[in-house]
């Protein structure tokens, strides 16, 4: 059963970076399958921020690709997650989760989540 | 963007009552459509994919429907553990887009 646990620092100063990272268990990031992030601020709806497969290989949601960064670590079997020049819209709670895409796209497994807040 | 909307944003239900909640999506989508609980203090957790799909686990009193624009999840009999927020999320079209969720209140 796959398992998804995200971590961090939860306070980051306004124009800083925000550095996640999500480890994977149960199943290899080597083997298939794309992983996500999402987040959602305190009492409000769900953003998608990205996805990265295995190779690398990446996809940012256009309003946030200037200051995203994902990568993969399959030594570890985690993903990470970057966002630059952070402000106070980008409080939220951030989830990593695993995103079929065969043979339909899903987001089958989530992380439990971690509160990222942006103040000085 | 793909725009979801969704109605009502919030209703109140007794336990034993049947539940509907309606997500539009501002442009066809197929049936690339999930549905999601999520309780406070948690994440999101799937019920539905492909409009219709139960994710396995999930009792049969969910269920999903539709196509395009316009789906539905119903929920046939509530249970004191259904009160929660629901999402639906469209994957037909970069970037997923969530609705804004309705939440289910005891009444």
């Amino acid at each position: 059963q796959v398992q998804l646990q995200e971590s961090g620092p939860g306070l980051v100063k306004p124009s800083g970076t925000l550095s996640l990272t999500c480890a994977v268990s149960g199943v290899s990031i080597s083997n298939s399958h794309w992983w996500s992030w999402v987040r959602q601020p305190p009492g409000k709806g769900l953003e998608w921020i990205g996805e990265i497969y295995r190779s690398g290989s990446t996809t940012y949601n256009p309003s946030l690709q200037s200051r995203v960064t994902m990568s993969v670590d399959k030594s570890k079997n985690q993903l990470s997650l970057s966002l630059s020049y952070v402000t106070a819209a980008d409080t939220a709670v951030y989830y990593c989760a695993r995103e079929k895409k065969i043979p339909v796209p899903v987001f089958d497994a989530w992380g439990q989540g971690t509160l990222v807040t942006v103040s000085s | 963007d793909i725009q979801l909307t969704q109605s009502p944003s919030f209703l109140s239900a007794s336990v034993g009552d049947r539940v509907t909640i309606t997500c539009r999506a501002s442009q066809g989508i197929s049936s690339f459509l999930a549905w999601y609980q999520q309780k406070p203090g948690k994440a999101p957790k799937l019920l539905i994919y492909a409009a219709s799909t139960l994710q396995s686990g999930v009792p049969s009193r969910f269920s999903g429907s539709g196509s395009g624009t316009d789906f539905t999840l119903t929920i046939s009999s509530l249970q004191p553990e259904d009160f929660a927020t629901y999402y639906c999320q469209q994957l037909n079209t970069y970037p997923p887009t969530f609705g804004p969720g309705t939440t289910v209140d005891i009444k």
